[in-house]
């Protein structure tokens, strides 16, 4: 069965706190992702990683980075946090095929005071 | 600059009647569309597929259909069912490029009555 595992549910964080929140998928998918969520806005891409070590940004990759040591882990790091960060927090992953279904994690909702 | 667009954020339909679900994209090159579902607290899961090949697919009480030329989508659930209420994403991507990345809309909220 398909599995991408995120590490929190949930996270409250300090504004100026840097934050880590890590994904892992089992499924030797080559491509993985992370989104936010927020109401009225939908699902905006923050960066993307196709292969190890190697990365793209998104649609809002501003005050994100992120890190691929492994295949199959996924890092998405917050340098300085700041309130406009509190969201909904989804990664996924994916085959590198023609026709490309994503599988989600749970999410990590993040709340930055 | 929203490429996929889902015009009706909520949508209230009673139970057993057909819900359809909206969606317009403005990109021409996007050949192939997803819908996925989602529940609050957890992850979107993807519930059904159509390339550009195609203008209808159905899988159980699920239809989607694809109208290239209004560059329009629409999900059809008959019948409804109470469990059905979720947030509802389609999204949109280019085969075979750019490593599987989807376009999302904003959701439609889809609320099914006993």
């Amino acid at each position: 069965d398909v599995k991408v595992t995120q590490s929190s549910r949930y996270l409250v964080k300090r504004t100026g706190e840097k934050v880590f929140l890590e994904c892992v998928q089992d499924m030797d998918h080559e491509n993985m992702f992370w989104y936010r969520q927020d109401p009225g806005l939908g699902l905006r891409l923050i960066y993307f990683s196709y292969d190890v070590k190697m990365k793209e940004k998104g649609d809002i990759p501003e005050g994100y980075s992120v890190s691929r040591e492994k295949k199959e882990r996924f890092s998405l790091i917050l340098e300085s946090a700041s309130t406009n960060q509190t969201s909904m927090y989804l990664c996924a992953s994916s085959y590198e095929t023609a026709y490309n279904e994503q599988f989600f994690g749970p999410g990590t909702r993040l709340t930055v005071l | 600059d929203q490429q996929v667009k889902q015009n009706s954020p909520s949508l209230s339909v009673q139970e057993g009647r057909i819900s359809i679900l909206n969606c317009d994209y403005t990109n021409s090159m996007f050949d192939y569309f997803l819908w996925y579902k989602k529940y609050p607290a957890e992850g979107p899961t993807f519930l059904i597929s159509i390339s550009s090949i195609k203008d209808k697919n159905e899988d159980g009480r699920f239809t989607v259909f694809l109208n290239k030329s209004a560059k329009h989508l629409s999900l059809h659930i008959v019948p409804s069912q109470p469990g059905d209420s979720a947030v509802y994403f389609c999204a949109a991507s280019v085969s075979g490029t750019s490593y599987g990345k989807l376009t999302f809309g904003q959701g439609t909220i889809l609320t099914v009555h006993p």
